[in-house]
């Protein structure tokens, strides 16, 4: 079964920094992975996708990698800001089925 | 355009009874995924739908949950004789189809809460 690991489970920073969220996974065997964001009594927001052929993709501030045969994407927030603030989730699409696998998430804030 | 919608919002109900979840995915979308997440977790996988058809329901804890997309629409999550341990959030997702190209969308969820 597919495990997916986030670490730090928290940070804080202060604004203006940059910063890397983790992401770990034990299964290579993946069709894509995506980074959401997570706010208080919403929804989840998809930040990015990272299809298995691709190394990287960038969305304005947010840069995600993708090493795919070490198991490892990170999330790369440049200048961050208060409103930055969230919980970011990492989830792998599996080759095997069709759901989503979920890490615990990193809960981020930006203090001003 | 419009985004995946759930009702209702927040649910609470007493040990028991049955509770019935609703999930109206995004129009054109052929794929629909049930989740459940518990505080400080990740969403966990409960059951997919590719139109109206009920392609894994791997994820469902026992056989007091089911779920439905009769006209390969909305979807319907039912739990019958609710238990506490059922109080989580339940997360719908749609997206264009299956397969290793498409992002699942997340509606807001339903907070259920079993008193």
């Amino acid at each position: 079964k597919q495990e997916v690991t986030q670490i730090p489970a928290a940070l804080s920073v202060p604004e203006g920094e940059n910063l890397v969220l983790n992401c770990s996974f034990t299964d290579s065997a993946i069709y894509n992975l995506q980074w959401f964001r997570q706010d208080p009594g919403k929804g989840l927001t998809s930040l990015l996708l990272i299809q298995s052929s691709q190394r990287e993709q960038t969305s304005g501030r947010l840069n995600a990698s993708l090493d795919k045969s070490s198991g490892r994407s990170t999330l790369y927030i440049a200048a961050s800001q208060p409103g930055d603030s969230a919980t970011y989730l990492c989830a792998v699409h599996s080759n095997s089925g069709y759901a989503l696998n979920f890490g615990k998430g990193t809960s981020l804030l930006v203090t001003p | 355009g419009a985004g995946v919608s759930q009702s209702p919002r927040y649910k609470v109900t007493k040990r028991g009874q049955d509770v019935a979840l609703r999930c109206d995915p995004i129009s054109g979308h052929v794929s629909l995924y049930w989740y459940r997440q518990a505080l400080g977790q990740g969403p966990e996988f409960l059951t997919y739908f590719n139109y109206e058809a009920q392609q894994d329901k791997s994820g469902l804890p026992n056989d007091r949950f089911s779920a439905e997309r009769p006209e390969g629409s909305i979807s319907t999550l039912t739990i019958q004789r609710t238990e506490q341990r059922d109080s989580a959030m339940y997360r719908c997702a749609s997206s264009r189809a299956s397969g290793d190209s498409y992002e699942q969308y997340f509606g807001p969820g339903t907070r259920l809460t079993v008193t």
